[in-house]
């Protein structure tokens, strides 16, 4: 069964510091989501790309993050500099809406610990 | 704006019970899409179930049902003779149909404990 990969699995960094999580998603799948998800509660988007477009980043604090899908498959997402309130769970997604497959397939996601 | 509301923060059972767990949905558009996804202790969402607001059936797969009522917003999901490997924080999520882009609302999250 295809799944979604995402590398690594936990980053341990200290504040200032730059680290970068990369996400390959379903082979096919046209729509990549990158989700942060804070101790005890649920994910909340932070980018959204249809190919390599991105079609939503208003929740992104762009002033440090960054997030590209060069060739439209797989996809890095970046924090420079880290600081600690960016500890999180970071979860990668993919769907395929344009074939009517709304339900979004996520990676393992990668544990950030800034300290 | 959409909202997501589990109003269960954790539920506890012993194995074999059901466990039912709500969600209330607050959306002002007349199609959606509604999910619920199983987060076990590993991290890894896992998508259990997908509703369109245009069928108010109400299903059962295996152990898993829900109840799906448009005119109170609310998306319920049972679990049925519940087992240990059930134990997971539950979440229920909400996307528009008008929005092809399919971003997900997620609630809080309900976790379930099973006890042997």
């Amino acid at each position: 069964e295809a799944e979604v990969a995402q590398s690594p699995r936990y980053k341990i960094t200290e504040k200032s510091q730059a680290v970068a999580f990369w996400c390959d998603p379903i082979s096919g799948h046209a729509t990549l989501y990158w989700y942060r998800q804070i101790l005890g509660q649920g994910p909340e988007l932070l980018v959204q790309f249809q190919d390599e477009s991105v079609v939503d980043d208003s929740q992104l604090p762009k002033d440090r993050f960054s997030a590209e899908r060069l060739k439209g498959v797989d996809s890095t997402l970046k924090i420079q500099p880290a600081e600690l309130g960016d500890s999180a769970m970071y979860l990668c997604a993919s769907s395929d809406p344009d074939r009517g497959l709304f339900e979004q397939y996520f990676g393992p996601g990668t544990r950030l610990t800034v300290t | 704006a959409q909202k997501v509301t589990q109003a269960q923060t954790e539920i506890s059972v012993v194995e074999k019970e059901d466990v039912t767990l709500d969600c209330v949905y607050e959306t002002r558009d007349t199609t959606y899409y509604l999910f619920w996804y199983k987060q076990p202790p590993s991290g890894e969402l896992v998508f259990l179930i997908r509703r369109n607001s245009f069928d108010e059936q109400n299903e059962i797969s295996g152990r898993y049902s829900w109840n799906f009522q448009k005119s109170t917003s609310s998306f319920n999901f049972t679990i049925t003779a519940s087992q240990v490997v059930d134990s997971a924080v539950y979440f229920c999520a909400l996307s528009r149909t008008t929005d092809s882009w399919g971003k997900l609302q997620f609630g809080a999250g309900t976790q379930v404990v099973v006890t042997p």
